[in-house]
């Protein structure tokens, strides 16, 4: 079972770049890793998935290093509206048993 | 396109009540998730539906339970509700790829479930 550890909490101003990692020492061969934003009241909003390597789309890279034990999502440039819950994801081994990250609280100032 | 629906938006109910929830995938997802989110904690996964069979289960009671119809929408059942079911009950859903595992999910704003 892929256990994930991300930060409590991390603030940022806008305008910068924000990196969050995940670590999951125990990945599965065939995972991949997911991110999604959550704001209140909310249900979560996919954000970018990944295997290896990086990935990137209009609104975040991720950056996943060869050994695949973690993994960091990177947003550029970002604005009050980023301000939300952010988690990553990954399978569960052998039976698919979806493991969310505890979320990491970003906070972004003006 | 809609996305996942769920029903109802909140819920109240007293302990030792029974509760249903009920979701709407994305026309062409076959697999559905369900998951509690108790205030301040992250995600935790009770179920996993595809193509109307249950796959599997998280770390919870066999008083959650749920079903999977032949049109992919679900309803979780929670039983005999204790005041610690209290919580955002999530349904996400994906297409239906290698047991759904790498198909991203998608997620309704959930049913906000209360017990008194």
């Amino acid at each position: 079972l892929a256990k994930t550890t991300q930060p409590i909490s991390m603030d940022s101003y806008e305008g910068q770049e924000v990196n969050i990692t995940c670590s999951h020492n125990n990945i599965a061969t065939n995972d991949y890793i997911t991110w999604y934003q959550q704001f209140p009241s909310q249900g979560p909003r996919f954000i970018i998935q990944g295997y290896k390597t990086k990935v990137t789309n209009e609104v975040a890279s991720l950056f996943i290093p060869a050994d695949r034990k973690s993994s960091t999502l990177s947003l550029p440039r970002v604005s009050l509206s980023d301000t939300a819950v952010y988690y990553c994801l990954v399978g569960g081994g052998g039976s698919y048993i979806p493991t969310f990250g505890r979320g990491t609280s970003l906070i972004v100032h003006p | 396109e809609a996305g996942v629906t769920q029903s109802p938006t909140h819920l109240i109910k007293t302990r030792g009540q029974q509760a249903t929830l009920r979701c709407s995938p994305i026309s062409g997802h076959t697999s559905v998730y369900w998951y509690q989110q108790a205030l301040g904690l992250g995600l935790q996964f009770l179920l996993w539906y595809d193509e109307g069979e249950e796959r599997n289960r998280g770390n919870f009671p066999p008083r959650f339970s749920g079903r999977q119809f032949p049109n992919y929408s679900s309803e979780l059942n929670v039983n005999a509700l204790e005041l610690e079911d209290s919580a955002l009950y999530l349904c996400a859903s994906s297409l239906s790829g290698q047991g759904g595992r790498n198909q991203p999910q998608h997620f309704g704003d959930g049913t906000r479930l209360s017990i008194l």
